[in-house]
């Protein structure tokens, strides 16, 4: 199972809005709603961000939204503040033999 | 709250073996799937492994596939990954993660712990 295909960097000015990519194949990304986005701060514990393409668990700031068409989910953070800089990673499920591919990571820097 | 505590990393030789360790705290632990994922220096986060709520499945990444063994104790907990035969390339910090459900099937990893690290080098 190989990753799914990540942006290595995405920066944009404070306030402006960004969109992050993760494309899969028709046997991971486009063949389920099961799309999930997490925030990793170097030397920190991954964050849940955004889950089953589109949800934002209680806490999630309403900045941060997902979708998905065909093979390629996306992430958008709208109104780009400083916290929001790190590195982002999208995962998707990938049937029940290897469950879960992580995407190859994404870094969002605010300018 | 729901904590995830890993502890068991360290220096290993190649070929070596070694045995991680996730407590947790605040949840009922066997009604949820849990992972381990790592990440190597310098790399994205990689999923390893992952097993239902009961143990009854288990599910591994092709890399670590016949060399590193899930398993958990609900009476205690805990949730365990067992590594053999280990490579330089296995060098990286091992997070522990709760799913949101009791199959490894949802792709929401919603706690992690704060993760261990594991050095294989001579």
């Amino acid at each position: 199972q190989s990753a799914l295909t990540q942006p290595a960097s995405v920066s944009g000015s404070p306030g402006q809005s960004i969109t992050i990519s993760c494309t899969g194949t028709s046997s991971d990304v486009g063949s389920y709603n099961l799309v999930s986005w997490y925030q990793h701060h170097p030397g920190k514990a991954p964050k849940l961000m955004i889950y089953e393409v589109n949800k934002r668990p209680s806490g999630v700031s309403t900045r941060f939204s997902g979708s998905k068409s065909g093979n390629t989910a996306s992430v958008t953070i709208s109104g780009l503040q400083a916290e929001d800089e790190a590195d982002y990673y999208c995962c998707s499920y990938a049937g029940s033999r290897t469950p879960y591919v992580f995407g190859t990571g994404t870094k969002v820097t605010v300018l | 709250e729901v904590q995830l505590l890993e502890s068991g990393g360290g220096l290993v030789q190649p070929g070596g073996s070694l045995r991680l360790s996730c407590a947790s705290s605040g949840l009922t632990f066997g009604r949820y799937a849990m992972s381990w994922v790592r990440q190597a220096p310098g790399k994205g986060l990689e999923w390893l492994s992952g097993i239902s709520g009961s143990g009854g499945s288990t599910h591994y990444a092709d890399s670590v596939k016949g060399r590193f063994t899930i398993s958990r104790d609900n009476s205690k907990n805990t949730l365990h990954l067992q590594m053999n035969s280990l490579r330089a390339e296995d060098t990286a910090v091992y997070y522990c993660a709760k799913d949101g459900g009791a199959l490894v099937d949802t792709v929401s990893l919603d706690y992690w712990g704060q993760g261990t690290l594991v050095t294989v080098s001579p």
